[in-house]
């Protein structure tokens, strides 16, 4: 089967710039993440979909970043303005279903894109 | 919230040599525990998880282990080959909710050398 596919695979833009990232997770799978890794770090999860609900924000930097997932497909996540400290790489995953009681399921991760801030 | 320490950040073995790698959790009801491989450059990607009602698992070369009690788990690699160096995360979650969301660990660097 296809995997998580995501673009672009680098981006370099200057701080207070914009930037957007695209993610078209496996087909049928209902749940989607997006994480945030910071070089020599562990994924940061920034936010879950549910479909096209949100599940959990929490970490999500409200004030810059934004992320949809209007049809419960592919997903969009934006940051505006950009800063020094969100040079990373986003990685977005997806799995059949949110980890619930006695249904674990695995999160299958796309390639990612690195962005770089000047 | 949740809270994963792993250790160690770095380790070097030789071919051959078995490599294990460790990790706390703080939440009591995190009952998910996955370990993930990335390699440069790469996605990771998942190669073995345990569930909390198990204590051990085992997939040929990979084991993990867990001990609710004292809140940890492990990741053993026997007969390490040089294509087992990458960096290594562990993950915990809970179930439902929010809950279900992965709490990484910051990873361990596997040097595998011939």
């Amino acid at each position: 089967e296809a995997g998580v596919a995501q673009s672009p695979r680098y981006k370099i833009i200057e701080k207070r710039q914009s930037v957007a990232f695209w993610c078209n997770p496996i087909s049928g799978h209902a749940t989607l993440y997006w994480y945030q890794q910071i070089l020599g770090q562990g994924p940061k999860l920034l936010i879950q979909f549910q479909n096209n609900g949100v599940v959990d924000d929490s970490q999500l930097p409200k004030d810059r970043f934004s992320a949809e997932r209007l049809k419960g497909v592919d997903s969009t996540l934006k940051i505006q303005p950009a800063k020094l400290e969100d040079s990373a790489v986003y990685l977005c995953a997806s799995s059949l279903v949110r980890l619930a009681h006695n249904k674990i399921n695995e999160q299958f991760f796309g390639p990612g894109t690195r962005l770089t801030v000047l | 919230g949740e809270n994963v320490e792993q250790h160690p950040s770095t380790l070097s073995v030789q071919e051959g040599d078995s490599a294990v790698i460790k990790c706390t959790y703080s939440d009591s009801a995190s009952n998910y525990f996955p370990w993930y491989k990335q390699e440069l450059g790469k996605r990771p990607q998942l190669i073995i998880d345990i569930r909390s009602n198990v204590g051990e698992k085992k997939d040929q070369r990979i084991a993990v282990t867990l001990n609710k009690t004292a809140k940890h788990f492990s990741l053993h690699i026997t007969e390490t080959q040089p294509e087992d160096s990458a960096v290594y995360f562990c993950a915990a979650s809970g179930y439902g909710g929010s809950q279900g969301n992965l709490i990484f660990g910051k990873g361990t660097k596997l040097s595998v050398k011939p």
